[in-house]
């Protein structure tokens, strides 16, 4: 079974500044999907990236990008330019592609992202 | 269209009460996932459904727990004998086809209280 670690219960950062979100998973396939959900406090769930592992090129999603690094199973998401709007829980999440699409996704336990003003 | 919705958005059930969830996809999403999420963690998968066919219900804790989505679209998450372990916020997901890559749109949840 997989499983996923986000280390870091909570973090805090000063508005207009950079913040890095950990995630270390595991895994014996090499053919899945890797993504970072955000859960405000109203706890709609919101995709803000994905990362498909057969590539090399890390994924960017205007101020959001992630560090992929597959061979240490680390994914790490960094927001620059951190806005207000950014504080809610952050999810990092793996979905296998063995399953042809049929897999659920399995979570880290989030990371509670508190935006100082 | 509008996003996923569920409904209640709240439930208080006595123990052993039988409860149901009820999760609205989006029009014309395939795909239908349910995950339970205890408090201060990370939703945890439950079933999945292709339009009606129920095709993994692995993560479904017990067998008080029955899902179904008859006509490929609502989807119906049924608790019996409800116990306090089940309080928890149960969250839906739809994406529009069986891939791996597709994008699961959640809903609000239903946060159900079991005293």
């Amino acid at each position: 079974a997989q499983t996923v670690t986000q280390s870091q219960p909570e973090m805090s950062v000063q508005e207009a500044e950079t913040v890095t979100l950990s995630c270390t998973y595991d895994t014996s396939e090499s053919d899945y999907y890797l993504f970072w959900y955000k859960q405000p406090p109203s706890r709609q769930m919101i995709l803000v990236i994905r990362q498909e592992a057969y590539k090399q090129q890390n994924a960017t999603e205007n101020r959001f990008s992630v560090n992929f690094q597959k061979a240490a199973k680390s994914f790490s998401l960094k927001i620059s330019d951190s806005q207000l709007g950014d504080a809610a829980m952050y999810f990092c999440a793996y979905r296998s592609n063995s399953g042809g699409g049929a897999d659920g996704l399995t979570f880290g336990k989030g990371t509670h992202l508190i935006i100082q003003p | 269209g509008a996003g996923v919705s569920q409904s209640p958005r709240y439930k208080v059930a006595k123990r052993g009460q039988d409860v149901a969830l009820r999760c609205d996809p989006i029009s014309g999403h395939v795909s239908l996932f349910w995950y339970q999420q205890a408090l201060g963690q990370g939703p945890e998968f439950l079933t999945y459904f292709q339009n009606e066919a129920q095709l993994d219900k692995s993560g479904l804790p017990s067998d008080r727990f029955f899902a179904e989505r008859p006509e490929g679209s609502v989807s119906t998450l049924k608790i019996q004998r409800t116990q306090q372990e089940d309080s928890a916020v149960y969250l839906c997901a739809s994406s529009w086809a069986r891939s791996s890559y597709n994008e699961q749109f959640f809903g609000p949840g239903t946060r159900l209280t079991v005293l």
